[in-house]
């Protein structure tokens, strides 16, 4: 069936970085532009970053610009989001999700992955 | 980019119709016709209920309806079910592969 699932969270110090990775299967993982959204303990989604099919276009919520890097390699049907410079803000459930593309939602979303910034 | 304004909670006895409110500016909601909906149970994954609006994907119940006017969205839940309890988020694209969630809704059925 048509699954994200997300892995690489955990615990981290101010400053330092991880990366997460989230693995696609049952559809064409080509074919999707693709987006990660985090959900900071008991608060709201918050969008953070996009990257299109071919990765050719990336963007970046402000609160992440120049220090997460997301990516995707189509032959291994995965996403990934590299985040340095990690803050205590930072800490969230970090979810990989499918952009529907004409219509701009996010269809299907993995289980989240767990980050936690901390000393 | 702020966040789309919703009110933190809605309630409603079972058979009654909810809506939920979702206030954005002319930059986001007021300039696409791009607003979905994610309903969200604890410890759960979001889940799409309404896309392109009013539009809800295969699989989800025609009790949920969406509409807009304006810079304002609005979620409408008919004939309210016990499962409908859970947290509620929209969602609207704001141009150049950005998008803004709003603060979500809890909703409680009584």
């Amino acid at each position: 069936q048509v699954q994200l699932v997300e892995s690489g969270g955990g615990l981290v110090k101010p400053g330092g970085s991880l990366r997460l990775s989230c693995a696609a299967s049952g559809f064409t993982f080509s074919d999707y532009y693709m987006s990660w959204i985090r959900q900071a303990p008991g608060k709201g989604l918050e969008w953070v970053s996009y990257i299109s099919s071919s990765s050719s276009y990336t963007n970046y919520a402000d609160s992440v610009k120049g220090r997460f890097t997301i990516s995707r390699d189509n032959a291994k049907n995965s996403l990934y989001l590299q985040m340095n410079s990690l803050r205590a803000e930072d800490t969230a459930v970090y979810y990989c999700a499918r952009v529907i593309g004409s219509s701009n939602a996010f269809d299907i979303w993995g289980q989240g992955t767990m980050v936690t910034v901390s000393s | 980019q702020s966040a789309l304004t919703q009110p933190a909670s809605v309630s409603g006895s079972p058979g009654q119709s909810i809506t939920i409110s979702c206030t954005g500016t002319s930059s986001d909601v007021g300039s696409y016709n791009l607003v979905s909906w994610y309903q969200q149970h604890p410890g759960k994954a979001p889940k799409l209920m309404i896309y392109e609006v009013s539009k809800r994907p295969s699989g989800v119940s025609n009790r949920f309806s969406g509409s807009k006017s304006g810079n304002t969205a609005s979620l409408t839940i008919s004939g309210l079910q016990a499962e409908d309890e859970a947290d509620y988020y929209c969602c609207s694209y704001a141009g150049r592969s950005r998008w803004v969630f709003g603060g979500g809704t809890k909703l409680t059925v009584l």
